[in-house]
């Protein structure tokens, strides 16, 4: 149980472009889900937290207006990067905790390599 | 802020031997507390959550809670070349909201 799926796994885009990021929990409903980037030989950096129906918090240093989050149902959670430059190239990772039980455990999605050229 | 602290290694040890791991951290009121695994270029995965103090096990790992002295440990016990990977601790913050992540510790189990 609690598994977590993302889509892609990997992306190529150009400067500019905008890439949409999917994370969904295929086995439990997922109350709220968090996104994180991870630059190499770096630890985790949350980005933002969400939870289903309500506007993302975003953490102290994250663009709201660059990283758009949004989590419209239990399961689905999309995070777009538009107009992306090289410098957003990174381990986007996303993680979902489940209603019930130990509600703060974080199930971790297999993590989408972002690479814009 | 609330930090999480870990030694970032590498910790080598040979195969068979017990792995130590370990972790402070700085918010008093945190009630749980997990150890991830995450291997180069992998997201995260959850080996064990804890959330009294005193010591848990499953399988070859145990986990260690002292809240008193606001420290958590994880023992590999007969390292395997497989464990190498980097051990993430994580705590959670006092309204159970949200996790704050240690930098990690590397471990290397040599064959």
């Amino acid at each position: 149980g609690a598994v977590v799926s993302q889509h892609p796994s990997w992306v190529i885009c150009k400067s500019g472009t905008s890439v949409k990021i999917e994370c969904r929990s295929l086995d439990f409903q997922a109350t709220t889900m968090f996104w994180y980037r991870q630059f190499p030989k770096q630890s985790l950096m949350l980005m933002a937290t969400s939870n289903e129906g309500s506007k993302a918090t975003y953490e102290q240093g994250v663009e709201k207006d660059k990283f758009l989050i949004n989590h419209a149902s239990l399961t689905l959670s999309t995070l777009t990067v538009t107009s992306a430059h090289p410098e957003d190239s990174s381990f986007y990772i996303c993680s979902a905790r489940g209603a019930g039980g130990f509600t703060d455990t974080q199930y971790f999605g297999p993590g989408t390599r972002l690479t814009v050229l | 802020q609330k930090e999480v602290e870990q030694n970032s290694g590498p910790l080598s040890v040979p195969e068979g031997a017990i792995a130590s791991l370990n972790c402070t951290y700085s918010d008093r009121g945190s009630q749980s507390f997990f150890w991830y695994r995450q291997y180069s270029g992998k997201s995260p995965e959850l080996i064990m959550s804890i959330y009294s103090n005193g010591d848990k096990e499953d399988g070859r790992f145990t986990a260690q809670l002292n809240k008193a002295s606001q420290y958590v440990s994880l023992l590999i016990r007969d390292s395997q070349p497989s464990d190498s990977a980097t051990y993430l601790c994580a705590v959670a913050n006092q309204a159970g909201t949200a996790l704050i992540f240690g930098k990690g510790t590397t471990l290397s189990v040599s064959s």
